[in-house]
C-alpha cells in the first residue's frame, strides 16, 4: 500500500462542475502539498496547508489532520484545469526537520466544454 | 515562473554514458531538492541539499550522485546511462527558516529535464 494514496485516478467533468479530488496519506506529515502539471510536464504548486482549508480563486484544499485526508476541489471546472494533480506530504520523520515529499500517484483530470 | 531553472530542458543520449542535470534554485532559496519522475514509478524523491551540505537522501541509485556549490546551485549527475533512466528530473527549492525548518517550506518546482537514454 503507497504511503499516499489518491483517488480518483481518473475524472473527467462537464465545464462548470464542481470537482473533488480526495488524498489519504499514512505517514506522519508536516504539511501537503497539492500541485498541478499540465500535459508539458511543468509542476506547479497550488497549497501548502498543515491545517483547515485554503482557498485560491475556484480552487479550495482542505486537510484533516486526525483523519490524514485532504481534498482538493474545484468549483466551476473549466476545460483549462485539465490536468494532472499530485498530492504529496511533506513528512516529518520522528521529529527531525526533513523536507522530503512523498507523493501520490496523482489525478488525470479532464474538464470538457 | 516558479523562479527556479534547470538546464537544459532536453537530453538525448546513449547507454553508458554520463549527464549533468543543473539546477539554480530561487533567489533566497538555501534548500535544493530532486525528483525523478518515470511512467511507472511516478515522482520519487532523490535527495535533498541545504546550504551545501546534503541533508536527506531518497532512492537515489549509487550511480547517481549530486552537489550544491557555494552560489546555491545544484548539479545532479547520472553515470552509466541505462534505459530505465530515462524520465523526467525535477528540482525544487525552498526556503528555511534559521532552524532548518523544511517542514514550514513550501516548495517551488523547475521545469524539469527530460532525459531519453537510447
Amino acid at each position: 500500500k503507497n504511503e499516499v494514496e489518491q483517488s480518483p485516478q481518473n475524472l473527467t467533468a462537464q465545464e462548470g462542475e464542481f470537482i473533488t479530488i480526495n488524498c489519504s496519506y499514512s505517514v506522519g506529515i508536516s504539511a501537503l502539498h497539492w500541485l498541478q502539471q499540465h500535459p508539458g510536464g511543468g509542476i506547479v504548486s497550488l497549497f501548502m496547508l498543515s491545517s483547515g482549508k485554503k482557498k485560491h480563486g475556484r480552487l479550495i484544499a482542505t486537510i484533516n489532520i486526525q483523519e490524514k485526508h485532504s481534498s482538493l476541489h474545484i468549483t466551476a471546472s473549466h476545460p483549462r484545469d485539465s490536468a494532472v494533480y499530485i498530492c504529496a506530504a511533506l513528512t516529518n520523520a520522528g521529529g527531525t526537520s526533513y523536507g522530503k515529499l512523498t507523493f501520490g500517484q496523482g489525478t488525470i483530470l479532464t474538464v470538457h466544454p | 515562473d516558479s523562479g527556479v531553472t534547470q538546464t537544459p530542458k532536453h537530453l538525448i543520449t546513449a547507454t553508458g554514458q554520463r549527464v549533468t542535470l543543473r539546477c539554480s534554485p530561487r533567489s533566497g532559496d538555501l534548500s535544493v531538492y530532486w525528483y525523478q519522475q518515470s511512467l511507472d514509478q511516478g515522482l520519487q524523491f532523490l535527495i535533498q541539499y541545504y546550504n551545501g551540505e546534503e541533508r536527506a537522501k531518497g532512492n537515489i541509485l549509487e550511480r547517481f550522485s549530486a552537489q550544491q556549490f557555494p552560489d546555491l546551485h545544484s548539479e545532479l549527475n547520472l553515470s552509466s546511462l541505462e534505459l530505465g533512466d530515462s524520465a523526467l528530473y525535477f528540482c525544487a527549492s525552498s526556503v528555511a527558516g534559521t532552524s532548518g525548518r523544511f517542514y514550514q517550506s513550501e516548495q517551488f518546482f523547475g521545469p524539469g529535464t527530460r532525459l531519453t537514454v537510447l
